[in-house]
């Protein structure tokens, strides 16, 4: 069964306290590995796609990097509007169809 | 606004009613997908459509559950005979068929059965 772990469950930084996030995964057939951001009460914002070991992909403060086994999501010097919860998915065909799983999210809180 | 958008926001229901949710997708994303997410929780995937096609549904997707998409182009999501554990945040999203990892997600149906 494929698995999706992300680490740590919950992050709080100092603004401009630059840190990493990471998802570690388990899965069989890789179609890709995405990041979204989560504001309470809302949707998962989509942020990167990675499809293959040592692509890196970035936008403003965040820079998502991937190997064969684990994804990083780096923050550089954070603001506190990049507090929120960033999930990690990963994409697998099973059978012949897709299938996205998600970890739990790592919990990010900025503080001024 | 052009994003996927999902009607409505909340449902507060009894034990045992039906309730049916919405979703329109991006007018051009050819597929539509359901999750349900829980406190604390990442989305756990239901179902998903490629146009009016059913294509996999979920083992979580109980016979009390029934999703469609006629025509390919709305959602609707369908719990009969609610349950308490049915509680959750019901996120739709959709995709084109080329970039099928980048779903765009709508802002999420909240139910609550008390």
């Amino acid at each position: 069964e494929d698995q999706v772990t992300q680490s740590p469950e919950a992050l709080r930084l100092q603004e401009g306290e630059s840190s990493s996030l990471n998802c570690s995964y388990t899965v069989s057939g890789l179609r890709g590995l995405f990041w979204y951001r989560q504001d309470p009460g809302k949707g998962p914002e989509f942020l990167f796609t990675l499809y293959s070991a040592g692509e890196e992909k970035e936008k403003e403060r965040l820079k998502a990097t991937l190997t064969k086994k684990e994804s990083f999501l780096h923050i550089t010097a954070p603001k506190p509007e990049d507090s929120a919860t960033y999930l990690c998915a990963v994409r697998t065909l099973s059978g012949g169809y897709q299938k996205v799983t998600f970890g739990i999210g790592t919990k990010l809180q900025v503080i001024p | 606004d052009t994003g996927v958008s999902q009607d409505p926001r909340h449902k507060i229901t009894k034990r045992g009613q039906n309730v049916t949710f919405r979703c329109d997708p991006i007018s051009e994303h050819n597929r539509l997908y359901w999750y349900r997410q829980t406190l604390g929780q990442g989305p756990e995937f239901l179902t998903y459509f490629q146009n009016e096609a059913q294509l996999e549904k979920s083992r979580l997707l109980s016979d009390r559950f029934s999703a469609e998409r006629p025509k390919g182009s709305f959602s609707t999501l369908e719990i009969q005979r609610t349950e308490q554990g049915d509680s959750a945040m019901y996120l739709c999203a959709s995709s084109v068929l080329a970039l099928q990892g980048e779903q765009f997600f709508g802002p999420g149906t909240r139910l609550t059965v008390l």
